[in-house]
């Protein structure tokens, strides 16, 4: 059954350590997205690729965050240092690119990453 | 840039009666998709409604049943016979198709808590 993986599941760190979220997107979808959800400001875009290359990460602050796909298999979403307000559950969603007219417009979502930082 | 708006925040049922999720939303496009996705407490985010604006139809799957009104950019989600197992949080997102170009994201409501009473 083809799912999108995230790991960690949850992690606590300190303030200013560094955290790195992994995700594997299910195999042949050539969009990966990386969303953080929080109660105050619900689900937030942070990043999204198409065939690897990154095409909008506007909602990610530059200054700590970093998201790459080294990989067409594997999507990493950092930060460093992190800070308590970074404290939020993050999603990776994948997906076939829209630009595909058959495409149904789903995403497929992972577990998400519970990050807490201390 | 688009927008959706839910304006229940928590919403309740009784058991086997029938619920519906109200979700409006802002576009100048005329192509898109609309989804209802669940959300239980293990977080993960499960598709539960579909729904292409091209189409006039509205969507059903099973006990849930949409109600599609595009000249007023209105999408509602009704539940019937709800089930314990329904209680979950409901978010309502927006993906433009691929005629439009542009962003290929899911843009989210805040989302609504459903609770459903024995």
């Amino acid at each position: 059954d083809a799912r999108v993986t995230q790991t960690p599941r949850h992690k606590v760190t300190e303030m200013g350590q560094e955290v790195t979220m992994r995700c594997q997107p299910i195999l042949g979808h050539n969009t990966v997205f990386w969303y953080r959800q929080t109660m105050m400001q619900g689900l937030e875009l942070l990043a999204y690729f198409r065939n690897r290359a990154p095409l909008d990460d506007s909602g990610m602050p530059k200054d700590r965050f970093s998201a790459e796909m080294p990989d067409a298999t594997l999507a990493t979403l950092k930060i460093q240092p992190s800070e308590p307000r970074d404290s939020a559950v993050y999603f990776c969603a994948s997906g076939p690119t829209l630009r595909v007219p058959t495409n149904t417009g789903e995403l497929f979502f992972g577990e998400g990453s519970r990050l807490t930082v201390l | 840039a688009q927008t959706v708006t839910q304006s229940q925040p928590e919403m309740s049922v009784q058991e086997a009666e029938t619920v519906t999720l109200s979700c409006t939303y802002d576009t100048s496009e005329s192509d898109y998709y609309l989804f209802w996705y669940k959300q239980p407490p293990s977080r993960q985010m499960i598709l539960v409604i579909r729904q292409e604006a091209y189409k006039q139809q509205n969507a059903t799957e099973n006990r849930f049943s949409v109600n599609f009104q595009k000249a007023a950019k209105s999408f509602s989600l009704k539940i019937s016979d709800s089930q314990l197992g329904d209680a979950a949080m409901y978010f309502c997102a927006y993906r433009s198709a691929w005629r439009q170009g542009g962003s290929e994201k899911l843009v989210f409501g805040k989302g609504t808590k459903l609770t459903v009473n024995p």
